[in-house]
């Protein structure tokens, strides 16, 4: 089983739309967990963080169950700019750094 | 904030050449990596440092060397590039935290070896 794992897409929703992915995780004892954005031919940026209760940050929602050993990340309202690919990114205690391989998302106009 | 500069942007290089890949960041973190992003792989870790004059390989350390004199420079150099070796190469840094570092990006480098 690979360490991070999530679905490649791509996912295509209609602007408005409500989408949401998963990103799961092998290792029980990681320490904590991140959305990155990454847009074509940039960079990765951090998105969120994701908490033990869940935390939302405007139309973005991320959730940890550590009970399944996975993270979702729910988008509200989609906007042409949410198109990108999201990055699931686990670190262990020992500082060592997992990405996913990304999802992309089109949001269609 | 200047924040992580990686140069160049862009190199073409033929196969059997050497090069080096700057990047420096001015946040004084300890933590300094190297990752190369191609089609279908996601990021894979070549190199990291936890602090100066300490360096570790990561996932795809083979033909990549690095070293970390300062907190801020972390060069990567390929010693004798190969087509293998066509990526985008992303400099990475966050402070240690045990468990909890946030990754700060260069903008890339996109390297095409011939």
């Amino acid at each position: 089983r690979k360490e991070v794992e999530q679905d490649p897409g791509p996912f295509n929703v209609p602007e408005g739309a409500t989408v949401a992915f998963n990103c799961t995780y092998s290792n029980s004892a990681s320490q904590s967990f991140f959305w990155y954005r990454q847009d074509c031919r940039k960079e990765p940026k951090l998105l969120m963080s994701v908490y033990s209760s869940g935390n939302e940050d405007g139309r973005f929602t991320a959730q940890l169950n550590r009970a399944s050993q996975y993270i979702s990340l729910l988008i509200r309202d989609s906007k042409l700019s949410d198109s990108a690919t999201y990055l699931c990114v686990v670190n262990n205690r020992d500082d060592k750094i997992i990405f996913g391989k990304g999802t992309r998302l089109h949001i269609l106009p | 904030n200047a924040g992580v500069t990686q140069t160049p942007k862009f190199q073409v290089l033929k196969t059997g050449q050497s090069m080096t890949l700057q990047c420096a960041q001015d946040m004084n973190h300890e933590y300094m990596s190297w990752y190369r992003q191609d089609p279908g792989m996601g990021l894979r870790l070549i190199h990291y440092s936890v602090g100066a004059g300490i360096t570790d390989q990561g996932e795809v350390p083979n033909g990549y060397n690095v070293s970390r004199s300062t907190t801020e420079d972390f060069p990567l150099r390929l010693l004798s590039a190969a087509p293998s070796q066509t990526s985008v190469y992303f400099c990475a840094s966050s402070y240690l935290t045990g468990g909890a570092n946030v990754l700060t990006f260069g903008a890339g480098s996109r390297l095409t070896v011939l």
